[in-house]
């Protein structure tokens, strides 16, 4: 069966540099969320999109701006990179009506030297 | 506002025993839906099993059980036989159900070892 993409898989980066990760849902999930799960820590949930509208927003800083394109893949951008930016960031997706499941993709690893 | 509890940081179990992990919840919501995921140490989150609130009946999934008991908002895995590939990171979520977009909130992870 079909999973959720993402790439990059790794990513390491300067302060202050941008990077930008994408996410590619299951076929015909129509909502994807972004996590952020920091070394020793649990996922915190960043941000959501249901048919392309952002459907829920959290801890996220206003460095960081998402997307869902018209066929469904998301875009997370982060600007000014800090060092405590270094996480696995994960993209999850759902089909909302469907079912109650979100699953996760593998994760983009993100280094900020 | 929701709010998972692992309590316990590691677990011990050997190969083909039973194990339980301890999973407690709060939240006002009256519709929800609790989950376990794995996480290995390569890193994704494997989704394991799933209990809505409203389910009279303990959800299983092969070698996976949800022991969910409402009125003491505790929603333990159980992982029967446990075999050496089960070690790993476990998570307990939840998350409300009466909108469709509600995020997951996680609890802070029990780590399995699974010893021959």
């Amino acid at each position: 069966a079909a999973g959720v993409i993402q790439s990059p898989r790794h990513l390491i980066k300067e302060k202050r540099e941008t990077a930008t990760l994408k996410c590619y849902p299951i076929p015909r999930h129509d909502t994807v969320y972004w996590y952020q799960q920091g070394p020793g820590q649990d996922p915190q949930f960043l941000i959501s999109f249901y048919e392309k509208m952002q459907s829920d927003k959290g801890s996220i800083p206003d460095r960081f701006s998402a997307q869902q394109f018209s066929d469904y893949h998301s875009e997370l951008n982060m600007s000014s990179l800090e060092l405590g930016d270094s996480a696995l960031y994960f993209c999850a997706s759902r089909s909302t009506g469907a079912e109650e499941t979100q699953y996760f993709g593998p994760g983009t690893r993100l280094l900020v030297l | 506002a929701q709010k998972i509890t692992q309590t316990q940081p590691g677990m011990f179990v050997q190969e083909k025993e039973a194990v339980t992990l301890d999973c407690t919840y709060d939240t006002s919501d009256q519709s929800y839906g609790l989950f376990w995921y794995k996480q290995p140490s390569s890193g994704e989150m494997i989704f394991l099993i799933y209990q809505g609130s409203y389910d009279e009946q303990n959800a299983t999934e092969g070698r996976y059980s949800l022991n969910f008991q409402k009125a003491r908002k505790s929603a333990n895995l159980v992982i029967s036989a446990s075999q050496l590939g089960d070690s790993a990171m476990y998570f307990c979520a939840m998350r409300a159900l009466n909108t469709g977009f509600q995020k997951l909130v996680f609890g802070t992870g029990t780590r399995l070892l699974v010893s021959p």
